[in-house]
């Protein structure tokens, strides 16, 4: 098993570019959700998904869309990027809310 | 919203030394996971703990969850340099929550050689 794998592992954009944060799980976890992490600011979460076609939003939205067409995967796309969306992205995904969150390796977003 | 207040924020001790590191809240908790990141990865799991006053050892660590269920501390003895990374408590909120778990700021532990 791969576990949770996110592309790209380094992206730098500019104000106002979009793009796309992939996420992918190979363990049917229903489970799956977005933080970002800032010095001193700990995980905060941005969007969670409870299953495929469901998903809702967590402490820090703004600026972010996700979908989830299938169980597998979890898209985080930045519609107008912001030098305050510079941040470390990890996506998680586990069997239930409250179970062990399985991380991927993250992605490092710059945005000038 | 329910708080997770993790102490110290920074920790850096000599190799061989014991330290505690906690995980205060005000509110109740039906469970308890502690995490460790190290750079450049993602979290991963430590622990669960579950019962108050539950205590759980990991080789060197000793994880213990108070009897009312809205602390945890987490004991590290004769402390190694493969034990530095962040070390991160989260909280499953009483009454379950489709958001999920808490999380504390978290704790940068190095240990020097």
């Amino acid at each position: 098993n791969a576990g949770v794998t996110q592309t790209p592992k380094f992206q730098v954009l500019k104000t106002g570019q979009s793009m796309t944060l992939q996420c992918a799980q190979d363990m049917n976890h229903e489970y799956m959700s977005w933080y970002r992490q800032d010095p001193g600011m700990g995980l905060r979460l941005i969007h969670y998904s409870v299953g495929a076609g469901i998903t809702d939003q967590g402490e820090v939205p703004n600026g972010y869309n996700v979908s989830r067409s299938t169980t597998e995967d979890f898209p985080l796309r930045l519609l107008s990027a912001a030098p305050s969306q510079t941040s470390v992205y990890f996506c998680a995904s586990s069997y239930g809310t409250d179970s062990e969150q399985f991380f991927g390796p993250g992605t490092r977003l710059t945005v000038l | 919203t329910q708080l997770l207040e993790q102490s110290p924020q920074f920790l850096s001790i000599q190799e061989g030394e014991n330290l505690t590191v906690y995980c205060n809240s005000s509110s109740v908790f039906s469970s308890l996971q502690w995490y460790r990141q190290e750079p450049g990865e993602g979290p991963v799991l430590l622990v669960t703990v579950v019962t108050g006053g539950e205590v759980k050892k990991l080789k060197r660590l000793t994880f213990q969850f108070g009897d009312a269920r809205k602390d945890s501390s987490l004991h590290i003895t004769a402390a190694q340099p493969g034990d530095t990374g962040l070390y991160l408590c989260a909280g499953a909120r009483a009454g379950g929550g489709a958001d999920g778990l808490t999380f504390g700021k978290g704790t940068h532990l190095i240990i020097q050689p």
